[in-house]
Formats: structure tokens, sequence, C-alpha cells
């Protein structure tokens, strides 16, 4: 079960976007739409923020967005702000009915 | 509101044993898949294991098979996480979530420190 690859770190000025990538395989990112983005502040629980490479739960806002292209997933958050500064990261249903999570990424707000 | 929330963290020595509880509220229990996440300090997240609704399946990441024993009681809205020959990598806070295929909420975590 190996990580998913994530940029250790991105960064972005606020109002513009950025986009997080996530790599797998064709047993997890590439071979199910059970691709999921958490967002986590320090000390904290993470948060659901995309399901199934693209859904929003109730509550989050249209800033933030999913898409999956072969072995290769990732979140854009438009109009950044400074409360988006926080880690992320992405998990994919892989076999065996197992999971598997990408190392995170920080985003850093400029 | 849905809430999870886990206890029995603390500091073992390595090969001891530890039972990790999480207790659920504002959702039907016994129809939600339950899971356990860890995450070690600084660092990543790592599935632990998953139970179906029923309490009959059960899967379990590979660093962790045959050492750790999830269950649940559904009467109870309690899901728990029977940890035993703990060694210092699995020092780690713990969360139980909610969710098949979607981890769709979290609880607080509860730490488990592995040290002699």
């Amino acid at each position: 079960q190996s990580a998913l690859t994530q940029p250790a770190s991105v960064s972005g000025s606020p109002a513009q976007s950025i986009t997080i990538s996530c790599t797998g395989t064709n047993i997890d990112v590439g071979g199910y739409n059970y691709v999921s983005w958490y967002q986590q502040y320090p000390g904290k629980a993470p948060k659901l923020l995309i399901y199934d490479v693209s859904k929003r739960p109730s509550g989050i806002l249209n800033r933030f967005s999913g898409s999956k292209s072969g072995n290769t997933a990732s979140l854009t958050i438009s109009g950044l702000q400074a409360e988006d500064e926080a880690d992320y990261y992405c998990s994919s249903y892989t076999t065996n009915s197992s999971w598997v999570f990408g190392g995170g990424t920080k985003l850093t707000v400029l | 509101e849905v809430q999870l929330v886990e206890s029995g963290g603390g500091l073992v020595k390595p090969g001891e044993s530890l039972r990790l509880s999480c207790v659920a509220s504002g959702l039907i229990f016994s129809s939600s898949s339950m899971n356990w996440v860890r995450q070690t300090p600084g660092k990543g997240l790592e599935w632990v294991s998953s139970i179906s609704s029923s309490g009959f399946f059960m899967y379990y990441g590979d660093s962790v098979r045959g050492r750790f024993t999830v269950s649940r009681d559904n009467a109870n809205n309690s899901l728990y996480l029977q940890m035993s020959s703990l060694r210092a990598e699995d020092t780690a806070v713990y969360y139980c979530a909610r969710g098949g295929t979607t981890m769709t909420v979290w609880g607080q975590g509860t730490l488990v420190s592995v040290s002699s």
C-alpha cells in the first residue's frame, strides 16, 4: 500500500488559484472514482472537502473543486484566501477494500 | 450533528496492548461503515482498519494486520480498536472516521505513545 504522491508544499497569493496534484496507480486513483480530499489545520482533525473525485459535501464552497485524469487527481482552490492556509491530503480507495492517503501538501497563502 | 469521540489513548511500552474506543452520536451508527486512521506526529495520514456496518467484514492495513483487531457494538454506537504487540512506530494520533468509500466525518483523535 504505497502512499499517493503529493507535492510537499504549494503557495499562492490571495485571489489566485492553486492546484494540488495526487498521483497514484491504476489500482487506486486510476482504478476507482473514489478519490477524496481533506483539509487539516494544525492540531485539528481532517475535514472532508471533495469526495468521489469531484463532489462537494454540503457546506463546502465552490472555490474548491476536484478532477481526475488517468492516475492523477487534482484539487483546485480558486480565489485563494488566508484561511485556506492548511495541510491538504488526498485519499483513494484501492484493491482489497483498503484505502491509501497522499503524503500531504502544505498550502501557504503569501 | 454527527459527532465521534475517541478515547483510550495513552503511554505504553513496546509489546504492550491498548484498546481504543469511539462513541458515535447524531447518526444511524448501525448503518455506517467505520474506519480507523492514524497520523504520526508531524507526518501524514495512514489508513489502519475498516469495519462494515454489520461488523461482519473487517479490513486492515499491512502494518497492523495480525496485531490490531477492529470491532463494534451497534447497540451502544461504539467502535473499538484492540491493539497488541505495540511498537514504537505505532505512536500516532488515532482517529475514527465514518464512511464506506469516503471518510465523511472524523473524531478529534486520541494519542497513542509507545515508548520504553
